[in-house]
């Protein structure tokens, strides 16, 4: 079965300092995989996914995952935190390639950004 | 308006009572979830719909039940509250065409019971 473990439930950085949030997968198959960002009081979005081809993947805002096969990791990256970028990410595996594929969220991980 | 649309924002129930939470989309998708979030545990799947006629239960399904009353609504209720579905809970949905099976949110709703 798939799943998601994000390590590290809070990570702290300066701003302008480079902001590294970890995600590893378990996945019986070629994964769909995403990052979602909740900013406070709000719904999740999309953040940036990698479904096919290029496994270094640029989102929003800056930033940028990659997905390693070998090491079945997806971590997020971004070169210069802003304070702005203050919420809770969430890494996510899709459970299959079909169409009855559904969505598997990790427990997710609060960056602070500190002035 | 926002593309998916949860009602109420928040509420604070009781323990014993019947709560329903709603939910309606302006994205045309065909799929529709519930998620419940609680702090450390990420999001959970409740109950999910392919379509109208599709209905199926997630991870968590266990007191609660849910209704798609139409393609763009879809609703969520907890027959009997307890103190331990105190969460957020969020409706999401996707398009089946969308390929990778991206999620749309909405807002959430922060239920209390007490």
């Amino acid at each position: 079965a798939q799943s998601v473990t994000q390590l590290g439930s809070h990570v702290s950085v300066s701003e302008g300092a480079l902001v590294l949030l970890r995600c590893n997968y378990s996945s019986s198959v070629p994964p769909y995989l995403f990052w979602y960002v909740q900013y406070p009081n709000q719904g999740l979005q999309l953040l940036l996914k990698y479904t096919t081809g290029a496994t270094l993947v640029k989102g929003i805002n800056g930033f940028e995952a990659e997905f390693k096969k070998s090491e079945t990791s997806f971590h997020l990256t971004k070169p210069s935190a802003h304070m702005s970028d203050a919420a809770e990410y969430f890494c996510a595996v899709s459970d299959g390639r079909s169409s009855a594929s559904k969505i598997i969220f990790g427990s997710g991980t609060r960056l602070s950004i500190r002035p | 308006d926002a593309d998916v649309t949860q009602t109420p924002r928040n509420r604070i129930t009781k323990t014993g009572k019947r709560i329903m939470l709603e939910c309606s989309q302006t994205k045309g998708h065909d799929r529709m979830y519930w998620y419940r979030q609680d702090p450390g545990l990420g999001l959970r799947l409740i109950y999910y719909s392919f379509d109208v006629k599709d209905i199926n239960k997630g991870e968590i399904s266990d007191g609660y039940s849910v209704s798609r009353q139409a393609q763009a609504k879809f609703s969520l209720s907890l027959e009997s509250a307890i103190p331990n579905q105190t969460a957020l809970y969020f409706c999401a949905t996707s398009d089946l065409n969308s390929g990778a099976n991206v999620l749309t949110f909405g807002a959430g709703s922060r239920l209390t019971v007490l």
